[in-house]
């Protein structure tokens, strides 16, 4: 199936290290969002790419998280000396035209889950 | 900013009963209101949009409807079956170029009980 895919799908890392997250969006979708959801909570905006615009990063919650997305295509998300604040799992989501296009849903990947130790 | 609204964390009903979930706003109206449904473990999963100037939504069981004037969507489920239970995310679409303008509430836990 040609569906959003997120890897690894588990990470466990210790305080203090860095990590890459990976998402490979359905192929031809110009927008790509990432989110975080705490267990129980609801999704929390981190980073909105759409074509070739500047990304919009107002959502990423500390100078640790940064992301690119490499030919408009596979994004990673990175975070530096990682927290047990950071445990969550983070989910990517690519869409065909990006938010304010009619019937331009967003398709989720599975999110990887982070735990931090 | 936004500020989005789901009823209650979590519903339970009985099974054939009719599910109404509720997604209330503040502000503006959105361009488009999305559904989505997220199982345990798995990402959210889009079910069902409808525009601003659309009244209702159709699609087998479910049911949307879009009120700008109680700034509120409806979401209904007939025939419930316990295969339905899951969390419901309301998703608010404010349209625009260049920023996100993609905002989720926080979603309903539905059971459906057999």
């Amino acid at each position: 199936g040609a569906g959003v895919s997120q890897s690894p799908s588990n990470k466990v890392t210790e305080k203090g290290k860095d990590v890459e997250l990976r998402c490979d969006p359905i192929s031809g979708h110009t927008a790509l969002y990432w989110y975080r959801q705490s267990l129980g909570q609801g999704l929390e905006f981190l980073i909105y790419f759409q074509g070739n615009s500047a990304p919009d990063k107002s959502g990423l919650p500390s100078d640790r998280f940064s992301a690119e997305r490499t030919g408009g295509s596979v994004s990673t998300l990175t975070i530096q000396r990682t927290q047990q604040e950071d445990s969550a799992v983070y989910l990517c989501a690519s869409s065909l035209r990006g938010a304010g296009s009619y019937n331009s849903p967003l398709h989720f990947g599975n999110g990887t889950r982070l735990t931090v130790t | 900013s936004q500020k989005i609204e789901q009823n209650s964390e979590a519903l339970n009903i009985q099974e054939g009963k009719t599910a109404t979930l509720t997604c209330n706003y503040t502000n503006y109206s959105p361009a488009y209101l999305q559904w989505y449904r997220q199982d345990p473990g798995r990402g959210p999963v889009f079910l069902l949009l409808i525009r601003e100037n659309e009244k209702e939504k159709r699609k087998e069981r479910l049911k949307v409807t879009f009120d700008t004037t109680l700034k509120q969507s409806l979401f209904h489920i007939t025939a419930s079956q316990p295969a339905d239970s899951a969390t419901y995310l309301c998703a608010l679409d404010m349209q625009g170029t260049g920023a996100n303008n993609l905002f989720f509430g926080t979603g309903t836990r539905l059971t459906v009980i057999p």
